[in-house]
């Protein structure tokens, strides 16, 4: 069964450091996702992206964060200036594109295994 | 804002004993509700999705109910098994927003 895979696993990096954690979401997918969950509290909405551009960001989702999707395959959050609150996993997540013209999807959303993110 | 509540936080039962699963949500204009287990440092698996027009969903052990009026879904898992124990996740989907909001688990344990 295809899924969604990150990249890497975990990731330590010293604070004030950049940060660029990378997914490949399932191929045929159109919508996708980034999630976070800090040790011991809720998963939290960061943003959802379709047609190469953010449909909707959270207030955690300021300007040291930025998504892309450099090519056909990839879908990278970058963290330009890490902050010590911001040690978390980050989930990647994709779904379809349901048919029929509809612009949201009503398809399961389906998590990568995440990355461990410490900022020291 | 959308709310997400699971009560009770935590679960222990023994094998075979049915579990019942609550989530609550405190706007009902859903699009669906998804229900996800999460083992310990690993991500989210999708268990099933309920669409906003459904009632109830099943697979296998499981099966899902939804009452939007009252804001309320359950998850029902038959027969539990000691590979049944992890946290389970309910998140609901509102199409305003194209993302989830999630509660904040449920964590099962199923003694053998």
């Amino acid at each position: 069964e295809p899924e969604v895979t990150q990249t890497p696993s975990h990731q330590v990096t010293q604070m004030g450091q950049e940060v660029i954690l990378r997914c490949v979401p399932i191929s045929n997918h159109l919508y996708f996702y980034w999630y976070r969950q800090i040790l011991g509290q809720k998963v939290e909405f960061l943003v959802s992206f379709y047609n190469n551009e953010i449909s909707e960001k959270s207030e955690i989702f300021d300007d040291q964060f930025s998504v892309e999707r450099p090519d056909g395959s990839n879908f990278t959050l970058k963290i330009r200036s890490t902050k010590l609150e911001d040690s978390a996993m980050y989930f990647c997540a994709s779904s379809e594109w349901a048919r029929g013209g509809r612009i949201y999807s009503n398809q399961p959303q389906h998590f990568g295994d995440g990355t461990r993110l410490s900022i020291l | 804002k959308q709310e997400v509540t699971q009560i009770p936080a935590a679960l222990s039962v023994p094998e075979g004993e049915n579990l019942v699963l609550n989530c609550s949500f405190t706007d009902s204009a859903i699009y669906n509700l998804q229900w996800f287990r999460q083992d310990p440092g690993k991500g989210l698996t999708s268990l099933l999705l309920i669409q906003s027009s459904q009632r109830e969903q099943t697979s296998g052990r499981l099966n899902a109910s939804l009452d939007k009026s009252s804001g309320r879904s359950t998850l029902y898992i038959a027969a539990s098994q000691p590979g049944d124990s992890a946290t389970y996740l309910c998140a609901a989907f509102k199409a305003a927003g194209n993302k989830l909001t999630f509660g904040g688990g449920t964590r099962v344990l199923v003694k053998p």
